[in-house]
This record gives structure tokens, C-alpha cells and sequence, in this order.
């Protein structure tokens, strides 16, 4: 079956700079979340997306930013780097917000801030 | 904000039944509980989820106490594969699945 995909599994990158990461959800799943981990930490939720609109932010800092395209997939957006970016970044995707079903997550990028 | 409570890690002998406890005493009526495992980084691995009534799947069991304050995930014969965080998690809707701490589950040979 169809999983979560995240491109690209790894990213490094110098402080500020920028870096973009992508997710694609289970075919026909419509709602999307981001999720970051940092080193020993659990995943905090940072923002989702359904229908192409965000529809609830965590604790997503002001230099990130992120969209869920017509297809649904969704790219998050990371600008002016810092050291303290560096984590894990999940994706996750459900149909529809209701718990009454699944959340999927993918298998993460890893991205180091250098 | 995560409403849950586990301990933050147990032991279990492999070919035992794992059984992981989760305290959710402020847990509402459209509540979900859910358990997820986080085996060494990879994506948060789905196991089960309830509401009210017990449930069983190819994975695990779940036990949710009448008043619904507390459940204990049962992982019948744990094998070293096992060896992982797991998540309890009470929402009703995903975007308030918080994850807390999480007990780390270690299996032994």
C-alpha cells in the first residue's frame, strides 16, 4: 500500500540559508501535518493544511512557512537557517480532521543546520 | 497539550506480553486513545485505537477502563523488533494529536 512520501530523506545546509521539504500524502488523504523532532525530543506539532488551507498552526516559528498544493501534496519552507533547525521533520497525512480514522506519518527528513 | 501520563520506560523479556499503561484521567466524551511507536527515529508507526471498548488487531490489544481514565496497550509476545517509544495519544480531532513523553520499551533477549 501506498505510504507517506518525504523528499528528500536528508538535507544539510548552512545557516542561513534556506531549504525546502517536501510531502505527499496516501492518495486520496486530503489533510496534511508537519511535525518536527528534534535530538532526544518528542515530535511537536508545527501547522496542517486541509483542502489546500491551513487549518491549524503549533508552534511553527516566523522564517517557516508551508502550503498544500491543488494535488495536495505540501512543501514546508524554511528560510534564514539556524543551528536550532536542525531535527527530524515528519510528515503526516489523513483523510479528512476526525479522529474516528488513522493518522499516517512518513519516514521523515533529516536535515542538519551546519 | 498532551493529556497523557506513561512511565518513561519499561522492560520486557522477548516472547513475554508487553503490557505499556497510559493515564488519560481528563479525557472527554469524543476522545480518542491512540498508540503509536517510534522505533529509532523512523516515522511514528500506527498500532491501534478506541474509544470506549477494547480492541484487538494483528499488532496489539487495547484496554480502556470503564471510566475511561487509563488503557494499557498489550503487545502479547514482544519480540527484540519491539524495542521502541510508544505514544499514547487522546484526540478527537488530528490537529490536536500532541505527543508527550512516551514510555521506552525495551525487550530483552
Amino acid at each position: 500500500a501506498a505510504g507517506v512520501i518525504q523528499s528528500p530523506r536528508h538535507l544539510i545546509k548552512e545557516k542561513r540559508e534556506t531549504a525546502t521539504l517536501k510531502c505527499y500524502p496516501i492518495p486520496r488523504h486530503d489533510t496534511v501535518y508537519w511535525y518536527q523532532q528534534g535530538p532526544g525530543q518528542d515530535p511537536q506539532f508545527l501547522i496542517s493544511f486541509y483542502e489546500k488551507m491551513q487549518s491549524d498552526k503549533g508552534s511553527i516559528p516566523d522564517r517557516f512557512s508551508a502550503q498544500q498544493f491543488s494535488d495536495y501534496h505540501s512543501e514546508l519552507n524554511m528560510s534564514s537557517l539556524e543551528l536550532g533547525d536542525s531535527a527530524l521533520y515528519f510528515c503526516a497525512s489523513s483523510l479528512g480532521l476526525l479522529g474516528v480514522g488513522k493518522l499516517f506519518f512518513g519516514s521523515g527528513t533529516q536535515l542538519s543546520v551546519l | 497539550d498532551a493529556k497523557t501520563t506513561q512511565p518513561t520506560s519499561m522492560d520486557c523479556a522477548e516472547g513475554r506480553a508487553a503490557n505499556l499503561p497510559c493515564n488519560h484521567s481528563t479525557i472527554s466524551g469524543n476522545e480518542y486513545v491512540y498508540w503509536y511507536r517510534q522505533i529509532h527515529s523512523q516515522g511514528p508507526q500506527y498500532i491501534i485505537h478506541g474509544l470506549k471498548n477494547n480492541e484487538t488487531n494483528e499488532m496489539a490489544s487495547l484496554i480502556i477502563t470503564e471510566d475511561r481514565k487509563s488503557s494499557t496497550l498489550i503487545l502479547p509476545h514482544a519480540t527484540l523488533r519491539d524495542t521502541a517509544v510508544y505514544y499514547c495519544i487522546v484526540s478527537y480531532n488530528f490537529n490536536k494529536f500532541y505527543f508527550g513523553s512516551g514510555t521506552k520499551l525495551n525487550v530483552k533477549p
